[in-house]
């Protein structure tokens, strides 16, 4: 099984509400990843997970909380967010981050997020 | 800021022309990938070439690396409707502070 799976496709949610986006994979892979994307521009880093730990928190701000509860999960929870953080939201995994390891990222399809 | 540049932004060709996409980036590298995401979709990692390789390929993909002009070109050859999409290089740096940097993106539109 070489998939990332992501749910929910599509999400549209009002600034005070609650939700999360989840994301699976069962690869073995030990780092996850999200990515925000906003149209015609490249993905950007939010948040990495090595074995489980949160390794890298681009500045992300607070209304945002990743959790990873094992291995082959990685959540995002959302709140209180802007018409502006609007985009597609991307989880990917890999093997690891180990130094000079070959580290392609399998990439989900996507969370589409509107916030009204 | 972005590590890698794509140009051009827009490419379109016609279907069995050849497509030659380039990235420059500004920092020393571990590797550097190429992906490619379809309208509104995830990515999909095509190649990665290390910064010790000059050359690679991969079915109708070729890659090459110029560490000393910092830059890659991503070559498709006898391009198909299909290959219709974003195409994005992205750089690592190493070590334990992990990070991929994607580049802006070329988009590439082949007419049948």
């Amino acid at each position: 099984d070489t998939e990332v799976t992501q749910t929910p496709k599509h999400l549209v949610m009002g600034m005070t509400n609650k939700k999360s986006l989840k994301c699976e994979q069962h690869m073995g892979h030990r780092a996850m990843y999200w990515y925000k994307q906003k149209a015609k521009k490249p993905p950007e880093l939010m948040f990495v997970y090595s074995y489980e730990k949160l390794s890298i928190n681009e500045s992300v701000p607070s209304r945002f909380s990743p959790e990873c509860p094992n291995s082959s999960l990685l959540n995002l929870h959302l709140h209180a967010l802007q018409p502006e953080d609007s985009a597609l939201y991307l989880c990917a995994s890999s093997q690891g981050l180990a130094v000079s390891s070959y580290n392609e990222q399998f990439f989900g399809p996507g969370t589409r997020l509107t916030v009204l | 800021s972005q590590q890698g540049e794509e140009d051009p932004q827009a490419l379109s060709i016609q279907e069995g022309e050849n497509a030659t996409m380039n990235c420059s980036y500004k920092t020393s590298i571990n590797n550097l990938q190429w992906y490619r995401q379809n309208s509104g979709r995830g990515l999909v990692h095509l190649i990665l070439i290390r910064s010790n390789e000059r050359e690679k390929h991969s079915g109708r993909l070729r890659v090459t690396l110029d560490t000393s002009k910092k830059s890659s070109s991503l070559l498709i050859t006898a391009s198909r409707a299909a290959d219709t999409a974003s195409y994005f290089c992205a750089t690592d740096r190493g070590g334990s502070n992990y990070k991929l940097t994607f580049g802006k993106g070329t988009l590439l539109t082949v007419n049948p």
